[in-house]
């Protein structure tokens, strides 16, 4: 149980557009998600976290209007990165929950990359 | 300021031996602290934790081991296998929520 689906895997994308990634609870409600972004070789960094029904928070230095979250139901979360750029490339991960006893369980993330 | 720390980027380890990664943290109010294994271009995977209130805790053959007074923890692999290869990712919980601040991560790598 505690499964989070995140689609796209994978996306390429011209410099401009916009981008949206999806995370999924399959099996149970997730009254909360968060956001994470990975470059390479480096940590996991927190983007905003979104609360079911309400708006995101987002960390320090996250423009919130470029990434733009929305958190409608239980069970889905979308990520919109808007009009993308080279910089925004990088590997962009969900956690959903709270589920069982550790809380959270992470998508599988989403390789943007932007030309 | 990073207050989660994996200050050892890469570990190699002979098949067979034992892994031992660590973690450095600064914030005393962090109350649970997890670790992840990860793969290229995939999730985390949740692997151990303990709560501060405890100072191991073992699951097969691996063991998280926490020093509060140092804020330390250290995972422990053995015997480690190839399969074990990948990065992992140190991360502490605090407990005004459910926010997890990251540690780098440490690679490594298990040779045959």
């Amino acid at each position: 149980g505690a499964v989070v689906s995140q689609h796209p895997s994978w996306v390429i994308c011209k410099s401009g557009t916009s981008v949206k990634i999806e995370c999924r609870s399959l099996d149970f409600q997730a009254t909360t998600m968060f956001w994470y972004r990975q470059f390479p070789k480096q940590s996991l960094m927190l983007m905003a976290t979104s609360n079911e029904g309400s708006k995101a928070t987002y960390e320090q230095g996250v423009e919130k209007d470029k990434f733009l979250i929305n958190h409608a139901s239980l069970t889905l979360s979308t990520l919109t990165v808007t009009s993308a750029h080279p910089e925004d490339s990088s590997f962009y991960i969900c956690s959903a929950g709270p589920v069982g006893v550790h809380g959270y369980t992470f998508g599988s993330g989403t390789r943007l990359t932007v030309v | 300021d990073q207050q989660v720390k994996q200050n050892s980027p890469s570990l190699s380890v002979q098949e067979g031996r034992i892994s031992i990664l660590n973690c450095d943290y600064t914030n005393s109010m962090f109350d649970y602290f997890l670790w992840y294994k990860k793969y290229p271009a995939e999730g985390p995977t949740f692997l151990i934790s303990i709560s501060s209130i405890k100072d191991k805790n073992e699951d097969g053959r691996f063991t998280v081991f926490l020093n509060k007074s140092a804020k330390h923890l250290s995972l422990h692999i053995v015997p480690s296998q190839p399969g074990d290869s990948a990065v992992y990712f140190c991360a502490a919980r605090g407990n005004a929520g459910n926010m997890l601040t990251f540690g780098g991560g440490t690679r490594l790598m298990v040779k045959p």
